[in-house]
């Protein structure tokens, strides 16, 4: 059974750093590209960043590069964001997401976790 | 970056009847080589995650019900619900993979008439 498990959010001040987790469980975490999407109060989707199954392969989106890094360690199964420099359009529910495909990339994502929220407000 | 433009924004359907959301890609998200198109659309039920629905714009996900089918090629896509069931009602999402960065649709809210 495929588990992605986030967290991290909370309240920050802008100019703030927080650094999100995701824990996998129920599948070869080390198999598949990950990435980070966040949604906004209200909003629609908007795709963050994400890193190859190895993490040598990694993109961001044009409102987060420079500020935002995503890590993952495959020994502990788990994928990372760390996002500095928070402002207040950052606030959003951020999931951690699986890519469609073992071993390489599609880049469509099956599987989500339920998300965290990050509030960035002073 | 690929702007992925939905419509419409909100439609209210009858139960048993079909519901028809559009998705347009600003370039088309055709790779000519292998004839795919690089489109998923999404399903998001009040207060959970997005679930995949289709991928490749027509392939179903495992386990998804037949009556969810993905049709399109090139920049114009649909995603057809046919004989709409009451846990239908979501917002539904495009999205291309064509290339980085990965884009979403606006959303398309569908509520039951």
């Amino acid at each position: 059974h495929v588990q992605l498990v986030e967290s991290g959010g909370g309240l920050v001040k802008p100019g703030g750093s927080l650094r999100l987790s995701c824990a996998a469980s129920g599948f070869t975490f080390s198999d598949y590209y990950m990435t980070w999407i966040r949604q906004a109060p209200g909003k629609g989707l908007e795709w963050v960043s994400y890193v190859s199954s190895s993490g040598t392969i990694i993109y961001y989106g044009d409102s987060v590069k420079g500020r935002f890094t995503i890590s993952r360690d495959n020994a502990k199964n788990s994928l990372y964001l760390q996002m500095n420099s928070l402002r207040a359009e950052d606030t959003a529910v951020y999931y951690c997401a699986r890519d469609g495909c073992s071993g390489g990339s599609c880049y469509w994502f099956d599987r989500w976790g339920q998300g965290t929220l990050v509030t960035v407000s002073s | 970056d690929i702007v992925m433009t939905q419509s419409p924004d909100s439609l209210a359907v009858s139960l048993g009847e079909r519901a028809t959301i559009n998705c347009r890609s600003s370039q088309s998200v055709l790779y000519s080589p292998s004839n795919k198109n690089f489109l998923a659309w999404y399903q998001q039920k009040p207060g959970q995650p997005p679930s995949l629905l289709i991928y490749w714009a027509s392939t179903r996900e495992s386990g998804v019900p037949d009556r969810f089918s993905g049709s399109g090629s090139g920049t114009d896509f649909t995603l057809t619900i046919n004989t709409l069931q009451a846990e239908d009602v979501a917002v539904y999402y495009c999205q291309q993979y064509s290339e980085t960065p990965i884009t979403f649709g606006q959303g398309t809210r569908l509520e039951i008439k």
